[in-house]
């Protein structure tokens, strides 16, 4: 079966500091792959998303960007943290359109980001 | 682009009593899907019910069902005989089947289900 993990759980880092968020998918292949912002209380906003490797999409201008250096990698990473980038950081994946998951978007456990 | 409203902020239900979650959305697609997800005070999303937009049929999945109405483009969520662990934030969301969008979803704000005993 299919899973999907991300690290770190939790961080907490200073302003002006990077970061790297991990996320890898394993029992699949050529999955599509997405990276969710999560504000306290409110839904969930698409950061990126990537149908393969190379390939990122942006959907908000932001202070943040993407990576798929491998199939079932994806990292999300800042160069220079700013207080606004504290959240909650969702890893997801799905199968290419048209298999049988039936096109659903399964999340990992979640990263909750404080910059301090 | 595709917009999903869920009206509802908060809602309370009696143990063991019947919920509905209302659930509204936009497009102009003809092919596309519904999710609810459950997100527990472990902020884990997790998949309750799936709805395919070309099945007339509403799906169920034990005490979760739907009332998908494709016309009215409502899509809301009964949470038979609740029990206490259904208490969470419950979250409305659309996904394109288009080629174009990768299968990118929409999300509602959510609806936080607080459930009495």
């Amino acid at each position: 079966s299919q899973t999907i993990h991300q690290w770190p759980a939790t961080l907490v880092q200073p302003v002006g500091s990077p970061l790297s968020l991990e996320c890898t998918v394993e029992g699949t292949s050529n999955p599509n792959l997405y990276w969710y912002r999560q504000a306290a209380g409110r839904g969930l906003q698409l950061l990126f998303y990537s149908v393969g490797i190379g390939q990122i999409s942006s959907e908000v201008p932001q202070n943040l960007s993407a990576s798929r250096p491998q199939d079932r990698q994806f990292i999300l990473s800042s160069k220079k943290l700013l207080l606004s980038d504290s959240g909650f950081y969702l890893c997801a994946w799905s199968a290419i359109r048209g298999k049988s998951s039936g096109n659903t978007i399964y999340f990992g456990e979640g990263s909750w980001l404080t910059v301090v | 682009a595709q917009t999903v409203t869920q009206s509802q902020p908060e809602m309370s239900v009696q143990e063991a009593e019947t919920v509905t979650l209302s659930c509204t959305y936009d497009t102009s697609e003809s092919d596309y899907y519904l999710f609810w997800y459950k997100q527990p005070p472990s902020r884990q999303m997790i998949l309750v019910i799936r709805q395919e937009a070309y099945k007339q049929q509403n799906a169920t999945e034990n005490r979760f069902s739907v009332n998908f109405q494709k016309a009215a483009k409502s899509f809301s969520l009964k949470i038979s005989d609740s029990q206490l662990g259904d208490a969470a934030m419950y979250f409305c969301a659309y996904r394109s089947d288009s080629y174009t969008n990768a299968g990118k979803s929409t999300f509602g704000d959510g609806t936080t289900l607080t459930v009495k005993p």
